[in-house]
């Protein structure tokens, strides 16, 4: 069965302090992994995968196999981060993806 | 493309009656998916389809609940005989590939379900 953990409900930072989303997986197989980011009044979109490799928004996270985590990090959050973090699983040899229960983040000014 | 549309926005009805909504999703995305969602809760898979084929239906699903996706362009989700437990957030998203494993999906707004 795969899983996704998000152990933080709710994080909170002042403006320009680093910022880490934990998210950390259950899967046999290969995962691959995706952050999704929900801002307020708008859909769910995609922030970053990690087979991209890239940072979006100043936003990175790396795979990390040993661990089973995946998670997001950016080093000066801002007002504009605020918002609701999904990280989700598809495994590949499945067509069913998880997603973990989310975290809000909320950038103080 | 104004990407993946969902209808209704809202839906109220009574316990008992049946519902069903709609998904638009991008024109050429082959993959389908719905989700459920609850309060602090993330998206939940209920099934997806791959081009008209329903190729996944999770096993929480009531029989109550049925999808379809003719001709593999837009999808329904019916909910017959409502509960109090089946208000939530209905979402879709489309996304495109071929075989297992995950591509970046593309959500729509949620079609909301309130059951008085």
């Amino acid at each position: 069965a795969q899983r996704v953990t998000q152990p933080e409900k709710l994080l909170s930072v002042f403006k320009g302090a680093p910022v880490e989303l934990k998210c950390n997986y259950s899967y046999s197989g290969s995962p691959e992994l995706f952050w999704y980011v929900q801002y307020s009044r708008q859909r769910l979109q995609l922030l970053l995968r990690h087979i991209s490799r890239e940072s979006i928004k100043g936003f990175t996270a790396d795979l990390n196999k040993g661990e089973t985590s995946f998670h997001l990090k950016k080093p000066f959050a801002q007002e504009e981060d605020s918002a609701m973090y999904y990280c989700a699983l598809s495994g590949r040899g499945s067509y069913i993806p998880t997603f973990g229960r989310g975290t809000s983040l909320i950038v103080h000014p | 493309d104004t990407g993946v549309s969902q209808n209704p926005r809202h839906k109220i009805t009574k316990r008992g009656q049946n519902v069903t909504f709609r998904c638009d999703p991008i024109s050429e995305h082959n993959r389908l998916y719905w989700y459920r969602q609850t309060l602090g809760q993330g998206p939940e898979f209920l099934t997806y389809f791959q081009n008209e084929a329903q190729l996944e239906k999770s096993r929480l699903l009531s029989d109550r609940f049925s999808a379809e996706r003719p001709k593999g362009s837009f999808s329904t989700l019916e909910i017959q005989r409502t509960e109090q437990g089946d208000s939530a957030m209905y979402l879709c998203a489309s996304s495109l590939g071929t075989g297992k494993g995950g591509q970046p999906q593309h959500f729509g707004d949620g079609t909301r379900l309130s059951i008085l």
